[in-house]
């Protein structure tokens, strides 16, 4: 089985200062992780992946994240916030290797950006 | 490159009208075909997935319908619209054979009122 906990509902910044979106998986398998980025009424970005390789991910807009198998965690950090950045932000876990791209989805952390 | 184009992007419909959202995908074939729905504050919700023309698999109950007429076309049905039905419907695809490490790639969504 797998599962997808975001650890916060909602994340508030100043411009600026970093930001840190929690994300812990459960998986019976090797397990592939993504976050998504959502903007109002649009769908779905796709900002980074892990699958095998490196365990720090670097994805688009300086957003990363690492893949720590011993906490089951894929937390999404940026060092410097913009307010473009305020969106949701989805974080996801398929099985590795899967024909089909079954996904399962947190439930979301909503990020605001203050000025 | 492969692009994915969904519409309308809004449909208000009243009660027992019926449905069409249609979803095409350019610059692959053979793609593995996605619905998902998001409603107002939830995470998204696997509604139908093909992994071929005709193929359509239902992950849950309901008042909606799937068909894959073209290798590349996705269409979502409902012959009598229900409030529930309301919500943000994604279309997305991916590869098969799970080599891109089963990254899904998503449309723009289309907003659903049923009124």
């Amino acid at each position: 089985a797998q599962s997808v906990t975001q650890l916060d509902s909602h994340v508030s910044v100043s411009e600026g200062t970093p930001v840190l979106l929690r994300c812990n998986y459960s998986s019976s398998y090797s397990p592939s992780l993504f976050w998504y980025v959502q903007h109002p009424n649009k769908g779905l970005q796709l900002l980074l992946k892990y699958t095998s390789a490196a365990t720090l991910v670097k994805g688009i807009n300086g957003f990363e994240a690492e893949f720590k198998k011993s906490e089951t965690s894929f937390h999404l950090t940026k060092p410097s916030a913009h307010m473009s950045d305020a969106a949701e932000y989805f974080c996801v876990v398929s099985r590795r290797g899967s024909t089909l791209g079954r996904l399962y989805f947190g439930r979301g952390t909503q990020l605001t950006v203050w000025p | 490159s492969q692009t994915i184009h969904q519409w309308p992007a809004t449909l208000v419909q009243p009660v027992g009208s019926p449905l069409s959202l249609e979803c095409t995908v350019e610059g692959t074939s053979n793609p593995n075909l996605y619905w998902y729905r998001q409603a107002a504050g939830r995470g998204l919700q696997l509604l139908f997935y093909s992994v071929g023309i005709g193929q359509i698999s239902s992950e849950v109950p309901q008042n909606l319908s799937a068909s894959r007429p073209q290798d590349r076309q996705f269409i979502l049905s409902s012959k009598k619209l229900l409030l529930s039905d309301s919500g943000f419907y994604l279309c997305a695809w991916s590869l098969t054979g799970g080599i891109s490490g089963n990254t899904i790639y998503f449309g723009e969504g289309s907003w659903l009122t049923v009124v």
